[in-house]
Formats: C-alpha cells, structure tokens, sequence
C-alpha cells in the first residue's frame, strides 16, 4: 500500500519563528489533507490540498502532486500552535474510499 | 466546516464489560464512517470503515467479534467494544467524509479498561 512518510518527526522551535513540515507519499493520491491535532486529541482541518497552494493566516501548504509531496508552512509561530501535525491522504476517486495518515510532527513552540 | 460528534468524551469500565461509543454528523449525511485507534505518541490506526445498510469492512488484524460496529442511519455509527480488557484502553476517534470530499474528525473518546 502507499507509504506516507512525515518529517521532521519532532521540532521544537521559539515563539516567533517559521518552520517546514513536510510530507512524502509512495504513490499518486487524489486527496490530501492536513491536520492539528491539539492537546485535547481534536483533529483540526488545516488544508485540503491535492494540488497547488493554499494560505490561511499564518498557514500556508503546498502540494505539488507529481513528484509526490506536500509542505506545511507555518509563520510567526505561536506557543497554540503546539501539537502534532498530521498528513492524510486518499488514493481512491471515491469520497468513502478509506485515508492513510503518516505519522506526524510533534511541533512544541517555546514562549 | 462540518461538524461530527462524539459519545462520550471519556469513559472508564471494568475489565469484562462492554462499552458502546456513538458517532454522529451533525449537519451532513454519511455513508461511510470511519473508526480509528490511536496510542499515545503514535499516529491513527484505521481499525474499520462503517457503511450504512451494510456490513462494517474492517481492517487486517482488528477482531470484529470485539469491536463491533453499527452504521444504523445515515448520520450515526457506533462502536462497541465487548468484553473489554485493559489493553483495549486507548483513544478512539471517528470521522466521516463531507459532501466535498474533506474528512472531518469528532473529537474522539478516551477509554480506560480497568
């Protein structure tokens, strides 16, 4: 099956600065996502991004399909921002087809 | 965004007995559920895809017989964990697909067999 691989695995950064999460992915996908999973557990919805750019605030992602990877960025860090950041995708056309997680970046921002 | 809920947030049962967990959308219909498992500092483990008038598909390694699941209505998948031992505690979380086809996640269930 596709392998997703996510790096840096760990990441500890002061208030302030900018950081790069990246994602891998072996094969084409036809969804990909990004989420926050804060203290509490929740899975936050940061980016569906099967291709090209997309910016929220501070968050920014980039998707560039055909050679099979994504990235996170995240600008003016702030101690909220703390949590694992999660990669998602989903190789089948169909929205019930199941989605494979990689296994994050523990970002910890320090005041 | 759409909204998925969970029920309970946190729950604590003795060894032997069964917990059920429900998962609801709130504002859109759902097909398809889906039921992961997570373990402290690791990713989500997809344990079962829940499919409304059918049988649930579950993934290799997860016993059906113990986690058994019900997609009863088009807006609601529950999840019991029978005769539950202490290994089975653990953080469950469940989402369902939007219209848009972005997953959205409840806010999981924290399970703690004693």
């Amino acid at each position: 099956g596709i392998q997703v691989e996510q790096s840096p695995p760990d990441l500890i950064l002061q208030e302030g600065a900018n950081s790069t999460l990246r994602c891998n992915f072996s094969d084409s996908v036809n969804n990909l996502q990004w989420f926050h999973q804060n203290p509490w557990g929740q899975l936050i919805n940061l980016f569906y991004i099967p291709s090209g750019t997309k910016q929220n605030g501070r968050l920014s992602a980039t998707t560039v399909a055909t050679e099979r990877y994504s990235l996170l960025y995240i600008s003016s860090s702030q101690t909220t921002d703390s949590g694992v950041y999660f990669c998602a995708v989903r190789q089948g056309l169909n929205r019930d087809d199941k989605i494979i997680f990689g296994k994050g970046t523990r970002l910890h921002i320090l005041p | 965004g759409a909204v998925v809920s969970q029920h309970p947030s946190w729950v604590i049962c003795k060894s032997g007995t069964s917990v059920k967990i429900e998962c609801r959308s709130l504002d859109f219909q759902a097909t398809t559920m889906f039921w992961y498992r997570q373990f402290p500092k690791q990713s989500l483990m997809l344990m079962a895809t829940s499919n409304e008038g059918s049988k649930a598909t579950y993934e290799q390694g997860v016993e059906k017989d113990k986690f058994l699941i019900n997609h009863a209505s088009l807006t609601l998948s529950t999840l019991t964990v029978t005769s539950a031992h202490p290994e089975d505690s653990s953080f469950y979380i469940c989402s369902a697909p939007s219209r848009a086809y972005e997953q959205y996640f409840g806010p999981g269930t924290r399970l703690t067999v004693t």
